[in-house]
Formats: C-alpha cells, structure tokens, sequence
C-alpha cells in the first residue's frame, strides 16, 4: 500500500525556522520526483517545492524561493522542507505528494494526508 | 507564472446531472493539464492528466477535454460521491499552478 506520512508542523513565531519531513512506503521511492505544495486556511492549491528522483534538479514557487529548501533521501526513503524566515503567509496545510516520470510535466498522483503549519505574528 | 481561471467557482447539481467545469490558461500549454478532486478533509486526488488520460481507478463518467488555453473536466452522470472540489493544474511550465477550484454542491 502506498503511503506518505508527513510530521513535523505545528505552531511557530513568525520569523522562526521548522523543518517539515514526509516519509514514504509502499512504492520505488527514487521512481518518482517529489513535491510539497500547501493549502491555506480556507484556499486553494499551491505547488511549494519539488526534487527529481536523484536531486539534480530542484524549483520553488515564487513565495517561498530563497527562504525554503526541499531534500531527499532516497535510502531512507524521506523527503524534507527546511522552512526558514516563515511568515503568516506561510500557514496552512502541507502536503507532501509523488509525480511519476521526470520532474518535469508532473502529474500529482498521490498525496500525503498533510501536517499543518501555524505562524503567528 | 501561467494563471489558471477556472469556472465557475460553485456550481449546484442534483444526482444524475451532467457537469462541465471549464480551466482557462494565460497562455498556450498545450495538453498540460491535470484534474484532481478534493473532498472535506482529505488530501486531493488525482483524476485526470494530460488533459484526457483517466487515471486507474477513477469511473468512466469522468472525461477530459480541450487544448491550448481551454479545457473542460466533465461529469457524466453525478454520483453522490463526486460532490467535492474540483481543481485544474499546469504541468507546462513552471512553477506548476492550480485553479482556485470548483465547487460542486447537492441541489
């Protein structure tokens, strides 16, 4: 059975760091590139950050480039998000998600159940 | 960054009801497009990529549509299980972008 498992949210002061983790099973980790993307309270969908299957290649939206960095481990099976200089803006639900093929064109075809993110100001 | 616009926001149906759901894009992506369904409080699921490939799993009443700057997710026949969110994603360029969903509610 395919699964991912992200921890690592909870509440934090704006301007502080948090490092979000997704751990996978079920399936060839390093057959697929990995995401995060996050849905703000009571919003819609947004791609955050992904990685191809071996690390050569990774991108950022435009909100979070420069303050975020995504990573991989493929022999242990996660994925991370180290979040730095979070804002409120940052808030929300994140979730952790797997694209068949290359990094590039990615499809979301399974997603985490997501671990949520709370930045006070 | 390319915009998604998807319409309209809320749409009501009642069971059995064919429904269309249209995604505009700022320019050109081709056949770039992914449908994904989200229900309360479940992750989204994938049910449609490049534009018209149905994904395993996902009821035949589901179809997809379009080209270049327009497209069209359509349920044939509402289920009471497809009441959900519905959104259109890039995977033309990126940063990949999402619609701001669809609504489908029960008349």
């Amino acid at each position: 059975e395919v699964q991912l498992v992200e921890s690592g949210g909870g509440f934090i002061q704006s301007g502080r760091s948090l490092r979000l983790s997704c751990a996978a099973s079920g399936f060839r980790f390093d057959d697929f590139s990995m995401h995060w993307l996050r849905q703000g309270p009571g919003k819609g969908l947004e791609w955050v950050a992904g990685i191809s299957w071996n690390s050569d290649t990774s991108g950022y939206g435009g909100s979070v480039e420069g303050r975020f960095t995504i990573s991989r481990d493929n022999a242990r099976k996660t994925l991370s998000l180290q979040m730095n200089s979070l804002t409120g803006d940052d808030s929300g639900l994140y979730f952790c998600a797997r694209a068949p093929g290359g990094y590039s064109s990615p499809r979301f075809d399974f997603w985490g159940q997501g671990t949520r993110v709370n930045v006070s100001s | 960054d390319i915009q998604m616009t998807q319409s309209p926001s809320s749409l009501s149906a009642s069971v059995g009801d064919r429904v269309t759901i249209t995604c505009r894009t700022s320019q050109d992506i081709r056949n770039y497009v992914n449908w994904y369904q989200q229900k309360p409080g479940e992750a989204p699921k994938l049910l449609m990529y490049f534009t018209s490939n149905l994904k395993g799993g996902v009821p035949a009443r589901f179809s997809g549509s379009g080209s270049k700057t327009e497209f069209t997710l359509t349920i044939g026949g509402l289920q009471p299980e497809d009441f959900a969110i519905y959104y259109c994603q890039q995977s033309y360029s990126a940063p990949w972008t999402f619609g701001h969903g669809t609504q489908v509610e029960i008349k």
